[in-house]
């Protein structure tokens, strides 16, 4: 099956930072990416949708100058956590899907923690 | 707004018991059904899909079925086995968008 790699899968940062995340779909090109944001023992929140070579689309009460989305090519795309603090810390996921079909395929996931 | 709710939260089964999990939705105006296993820490991975107008998909031990009038889905695992341990997610298409709204998820738990 398809293959997205995430990465880091784990990142400790101090307070006012900012962590890059990639998202890469390995063997198919993803004309659209998803990020979502996941808290303990809760359910995935989706963030905002991104195509590629267009800005991301943000869901209601995502700040999209704090959580900045880029997705330049159609196998990469990143999210920004600007000027992190400990609240941004969770578990953010990455999911894509190509052009053709409808099975979104994830990302391994990457936890954030901000100290 | 579509709400995705799973019940239940939590189950410990022994090995070798099959078991259901449940997953209900509020709008019955889905455009497909996924159920996905998670594991700690990790991503996910998509069991099974649904369709709008299908009623049930089956892949070796899992069986999911989705009945939309009345707003439920259930995933059947049979003969289940410790390495079926995790998260189990359903989630809910709403129209071709890609947008997927997900349940809180079902820890499983399966005692050698």
């Amino acid at each position: 099956g398809a293959v997205v790699s995430q990465h880091p899968s784990r990142v400790i940062c101090k307070s006012g930072t900012s962590v890059k995340i990639e998202c890469r779909s390995l063997d198919f090109q993803a004309t659209t990416m998803f990020w979502y944001r996941q808290f303990p023992k809760k359910s995935l929140m989706l963030m905002a949708t991104s195509n590629e070579g267009s800005k991301a689309t943000y869901e209601q009460g995502v700040e999209k100058d704090k959580f900045l989305i880029n997705h330049a090519s159609l196998t990469l795309s990143t999210l920004t956590v600007t000027s992190a603090h400990p609240e941004d810390s969770s578990f953010y996921i990455c999911s894509a899907r190509g052009a053709v079909g409808e099975k979104l395929f994830f990302g391994s996931g990457t936890q954030l923690s901000v100290l | 707004k579509q709400e995705v709710t799973q019940i239940p939260a939590a189950l410990s089964v022994p090995e070798g018991e099959n078991l259901v999990l449940n997953c209900s939705f509020t709008d019955s105006a889905i455009y497909n059904l996924q159920w996905f296993r998670q594991d700690p820490g990790k991503g996910l991975t998509s069991l099974l899909l649904i369709q709008s107008s299908q009623r049930e998909q089956t892949s070796g031990r899992l069986n999911a079925s989705l009945d939309k009038s009345s707003g439920r889905s259930t995933l059947y695992i049979a003969a289940s086995q410790p390495g079926d341990s995790a998260t189990y997610l359903c989630a809910v298409k709403r129209g071709n968008t890609g947008k997927l709204i997900f349940g809180q998820g079902t820890t499983l738990q399966v005692k050698p």
